[in-house]
């Protein structure tokens, strides 16, 4: 079963824009990672946050994560076409040690 | 250095057949993950492997059954195969098993079941 979520499924924006997604989770996690997926292509790990950290940055990337409400955003500033793609988070609950992933983001950026 | 490696990229199988997917993970990375992904579904893990021992398996029958090699390739297997089976199949490898670690994908095998 999907233990994130993420929010919204689609998202449609104009390059030089901000993007943000949010991912929803349900049990306690050790880690939340972001993930990038271009079409037809496997993952690419973009970030890590663990669950004792709030905020994590990576270039033109900004993961924030709330563990009282269960609850990770990511920010893509200053958008590009090369950026669409599904964006996927995963958790590795407590207790566990593989990744659980989500439904996806599909963020598609117009020039 | 190379990247994790998929072999084949497409596959068209009938029915009750059976099916082997390859895997070859980055160089010195040591446990292999593979994971399922459907429109439906998403992505749906299915074993991991270290040191030539699965570590962990998802919610999958045992139609569906994997291995690793002394090398750290790995094989995925399905046999008898049904068309809910049709799917694209991630294998990812990272350094060490657990722990969360970061997951390097290979590109995938798509597999179309007739």
């Amino acid at each position: 079963s999907q233990q994130g979520e993420e929010d919204p499924q689609a998202l449609s924006i104009q390059e030089g824009e901000n993007a943000t997604m949010n991912c929803s989770y349900k049990t306690s996690i050790n880690n939340l990672q972001w993930y990038r997926q271009n079409s037809g292509r496997g993952l690419v790990h973009l970030i890590l946050i663990r669950s004792n950290e709030r905020e994590k940055h990576s270039g033109r990337l900004r993961v924030t994560l709330d563990t009282s409400k269960k609850s990770s955003s990511l920010l893509i500033t200053a958008s590009r076409a090369a950026d669409t793609a599904s964006y996927f988070c995963a958790t590795v609950p407590s207790g566990y040690s593989t990744l659980t992933f989500g439904k996806g983001t599909m963020l598609l950026v117009s020039p | 250095k190379a990247g994790v490696t998929q072999t084949p990229r497409y596959l068209i199988k009938t029915r009750g057949q059976q099916v082997t997917l390859s895997c070859s993970p980055i160089s010195g990375h040591r446990s292999v993950s593979w994971y399922q992904q459907t429109p439906g579904q998403g992505l749906q893990f299915l074993f991991e492997y270290f040191s030539e021992t699965q570590r962990n398996k998802g919610n999958f029958p045992g139609r569906f059954s994997g291995r690793q090699f002394s090398n750290s390739r790995s094989e995925m297997n399905v046999s008898t195969l049904e068309l809910g089976d049709s799917a694209l199949y991630l294998c990812a490898s990272s350094l060490v098993a657990g722990e969360g670690q970061p997951q390097h994908f290979g590109d995938g095998t798509r597999l179309s079941i007739l």
